[in-house]
């Protein structure tokens, strides 16, 4: 009930071109869903995060989907660039202060020029 | 800008030797915590620390594993007797402590034990 399962695992897309990364999770719980993106060698660093009190939250051209009735959550990275090249993981989290992260497994994408 | 650092960037070990994960959270933050990743798998949680005590621990970390801060800026993990399969990139991160506040993640040590 902790899982967070994230798809697809690997994603290329065209320069300008939209990268689509899909989550589900099980536990109601969860109230805080942040995305990471990671680059080889480097810790996850975030991306953008979304409250389920929002269907939707914007940030320049990277945008989460909140879907609270289907448990799912989808990030968009619009006009994407050779420069988003990337691991990118969902995560989800309870509410309380300090409380983990369970991460989904990742998506590689690849931005072709 | 503020970063979490960690040390050594690369750790290589015996199996059965004990080693010392060091990593220097961000300086008013509240809550730490270490996170492992297996070669090509997910960030997993191992243990989140706050007001000098574990506040959660996940099932990987057993009784060889334990965490300090033992001064006012570091926080370490240790690995009493390494095993093949504890071979894994160990990010540390911290928060402020909002709730649903960010974890920043440090660069991570890549531990390889032979």
């Amino acid at each position: 009930q902790q899982q967070v399962k994230q798809s697809p695992q690997s994603l290329i897309v065209q320069k300008g071109g939209i990268s689509i990364i899909n989550c589900a999770y099980e536990n109601t719980a969860f109230d805080y869903f942040p995305w990471y993106q990671q680059f080889p060698g480097k810790g996850p660093a975030l991306l953008i995060a979304i409250r389920p009190d929002v269907s939707e939250k914007k940030e320049g051209r990277f945008t989460i989907s909140f879907n609270k009735s289907a448990k799912q959550f989808s990030l968009h990275i619009m006009d994407s660039q050779p420069g988003d090249s990337a691991t990118y993981f969902c995560a989800a989290s309870k509410g309380a202060a300090g409380n983990k992260l369970t991460f989904g497994g990742g998506t590689r994408v690849l931005v072709k020029p | 800008e503020p970063e979490v650092t960690q040390t050594p960037s690369h750790q290589v070990t015996q199996m059965g030797q004990e080693v010392i994960l060091r990593c220097v959270p961000i300086s008013n933050h509240l809550y730490f915590y270490w996170y492992r990743q297996i070669l090509g798998q997910k960030v997993e949680f191992l243990v989140s620390f706050y007001n000098n005590e574990i506040s959660e621990k996940s099932e990987i970390f057993d009784d060889q594993f334990s965490v300090e801060r033992p001064d006012g800026s570091n926080f370490t993990l240790k690995i009493r007797s390494t095993k093949l399969e504890d071979s894994a990139m160990y990010f540390c991160a911290s928060m402020k402590g909002a709730v649903a506040d960010t974890q920043y993640f440090g660069p991570g040590t890549r531990l390889t034990v032979l």
